[in-house]
This record gives C-alpha cells, structure tokens and sequence, in this order.
C-alpha cells in the first residue's frame, strides 16, 4: 500500500544545529508540502513543492530549506534550529485526482 | 490571499448535545475546495470532507453534516449527538485553484466532549 512516512517522530536538538526532518511518500504524488502546527495557529505552511527540482516558499519559511531531487522525498532542514521551531511538523502530499495524504508528524524540541 | 477563521478557539458539550463548529473563508479564486479534519489526541490528520465551490449542497454522513453558503463564504460543520469519542481538534482548511494545491488551515476549534 502507497504510503507517507515521516521520521523521526520525535527528535530533540540543541539551539544552533542543523536539523533535517525526512518525508517520504511511495504514492506517487507531484505535490509535496511541509507545515508546523502551533496552538492558535492551526497549521502553517512552511515550504512546498509540486514536482522534481521546484521549491516554493510558504507562510513561514524563514529558517527552513527543502530540496526535491526526486518524487519521493523532500526533507525538510532547519539550518541553525531556535528555540522559536520548537513545534509539531507535518509532512503532505496530493495529487489533483486524489487529493492529500498526511504524514503522522515529527514531534521536534529546540532546547 | 487566502484566510480561513475559525472563531471558535474552544468549545465544551455534554454527551447527546448537538454541536456546530464554524468556518469562514476568504479567496479570491472563482475555484476552489474547502476541507476538515479531526485532529484525535492521537494526533494524526484525519480527513473528514472536501467541497468544491461549485457545489452547495449540503452534505450528512452519520451524525456528521455541513452547510456551505457560498453567500456568507462559511462552511459550517455540524456534529448530532455528541460522544466522547468526538472529543479532537477539528480544522477547516482551503485550497484555491485545483484540489492537490497548497492548503490553508484555521486555527482549529478544539472540541472537548463530557460524559
């Protein structure tokens, strides 16, 4: 069965390093996006992508870079993790007939 | 741009009671899909249902219904006889232009259910 994995689930990192969450999908999707989640804030698009070697910024992209070298994947990094990216992040992709899967999320603390 | 509110921050029912969770949008797209989710404390994303905007009618499944008023650009949620197990945060989200484009989320209704 096609399917989104996000990893790790749960990652804590010291202010300062660099930190790069994985999205991996198998279902084929052009479209990739990467968003936070925050109490009173619902979800917020970080960066998104709708096929090979395209990159978009979103709603909150300072701090954060993705990359798309192939279908599967578009890793997420933080180039020097804050206190402030402490958040819930969750990884999606869609396809205009199907529409949008998610991944379970990466629990990620900046200490 | 696009805006989805969600006013309500934080709603708490007794079982059996009927409860309506509000949505209003903001686009300037003639196409687009509106969308929610329940968000379990489990915390996994969990589809509930997509609108186009071409669409108004509204639609039930189970105890679950919507209205969509194009009129008053909201998308109203609606649960019938509440249970515990309904207790979750629910979004309502928007994708302007074509179903598989960027998602924008409210801020989510957190739902709290009593027994």
């Amino acid at each position: 069965d096609a399917e989104i994995t996000q990893s790790p689930r749960h990652k804590i990192t010291e202010t300062g390093r660099q930190v790069t969450l994985a999205c991996h999908q198998t279902w084929n999707h052009n479209n990739m996006f990467w968003y936070r989640q925050d109490l009173g804030h619902g979800l917020r698009l970080i960066h998104y992508s709708y096929g090979v070697q395209d990159t978009n910024k979103g709603e909150v992209s300072d701090g954060y870079s993705v990359s798309r070298s192939n279908t599967e994947d578009l890793p997420l990094t933080l180039e020097s993790a804050a206190s402030s990216q402490t958040s819930v992040y969750f990884c999606a992709s869609s396809d205009a007939n199907y529409g949008y899967t998610f991944g379970s999320g990466t629990r990620l603390t900046v200490v | 741009a696009q805006k989805v509110t969600q006013a309500q921050t934080e709603i708490s029912v007794v079982e059996k009671e009927d409860v309506t969770l509000d949505c209003v949008y903001e686009t300037r797209d003639t196409t687009y899909y509106l969308f929610w989710y329940k968000q379990p404390p489990s915390g996994e994303l969990v589809f509930l249902i997509r609108r186009n905007s071409f669409d108004e009618q509204n639609e039930i499944s189970g105890r679950y219904s919507w209205n969509f008023q194009k009129s008053t650009s909201s998308f109203n949620f609606t649960i019938t006889a509440s249970q515990v197990v309904d207790s979750a945060v629910y979004f309502c989200a928007l994708s302007g232009g074509w179903n598989g484009n960027k998602l924008v989320f409210g801020a989510g209704t957190i739902l709290r259910v009593k027994s």
